[in-house]
């Protein structure tokens, strides 16, 4: 969905350097998702955020991956030092919020990460 | 643990012929949320529907129509008539709540990646 402005669109970092994922959601959305998705595969569940919180990061590999959605400004998804096998898509979903009913979330585009 | 398979990888088929795709999905509790999601070579994700565990109601839009039944834990997605721009690759997820209600994730199948001929 076009709302939900994922940058940049393509990414090509060099082993070891650091790459930074932005995602701004869609307006009145305050609960930002990150998945991966490796070529070939399906979307892996990374790490769920609200402003300032980070509400589940299981999915999250435990080193070099770091998430964080601050008070202002889009959500950040830091790798650093990357290596080869970082290389896939990343998408930022977004939803209004949880009632515990009907929620629908919306994806960005994605990021195309390459490492060479 | 909530778990859901595409077991068709891949499908080929010529325009015009009606193409269903299955989605088995596993999960215990007993409020959730299915979807199905398109994703074209360009690479962006298309919302293409949401239904929730207690409407076991099937779906038409247009060519598209879903078969939700719960007693074979099943989602499966027709397309009736397809066209070379179905072409794409269809993910099926499951959303399930996450820490005491307090929100929700999503769960993908591998997906199902379909071919229309001309």
């Amino acid at each position: 969905n076009a709302g939900v402005m994922q940058n940049p669109r393509h990414l090509v970092r060099r082993r070891g350097q650091e790459a930074r994922l932005r995602c701004s959601p869609m307006k009145g959305h305050s609960h930002v998702y990150w998945y991966r998705q490796l070529p070939e595969e399906g979307l892996k569940f990374m790490v769920y955020l609200q402003k300032e919180n980070i509400i589940d990061e299981s999915g999250m590999p435990k080193e070099r991956f770091s998430a964080e959605f601050p008070k202002e400004g889009p959500s950040i998804l830091r790798i650093q030092q990357v290596v080869r096998g970082d290389s896939a898509a990343y998408f930022c979903a977004s939803s209004p919020g949880w009632d515990g009913g009907d929620t629908e979330a919306f994806f960005g585009q994605g990021t195309r990460l390459t490492v060479v | 643990a909530q778990k859901v398979t595409q077991a068709q990888t891949e499908i080929s088929v010529v325009e015009k012929e009606d193409v269903t795709l299955d989605c088995v999905y596993e999960t215990r509790d007993t409020t959730y949320y299915l979807f199905w999601y398109k994703q074209p070579p360009s690479g962006e994700l298309v919302f293409l529907i949401r239904r929730n565990s207690f409407d076991e109601q099937n779906e038409i839009s247009g060519r598209y129509s879903w078969n939700f039944q719960k007693s074979t834990s099943s989602f499966n997605f027709t397309i009736t008539a397809s066209q070379v721009v179905d072409s794409a690759v269809y993910f099926c997820a499951l959303s399930v709540i996450i820490r005491d209600n307090y929100g929700q994730n999503f769960v993908f199948g591998p997906g199902t990646r379909l071919s229309v001929l001309p």
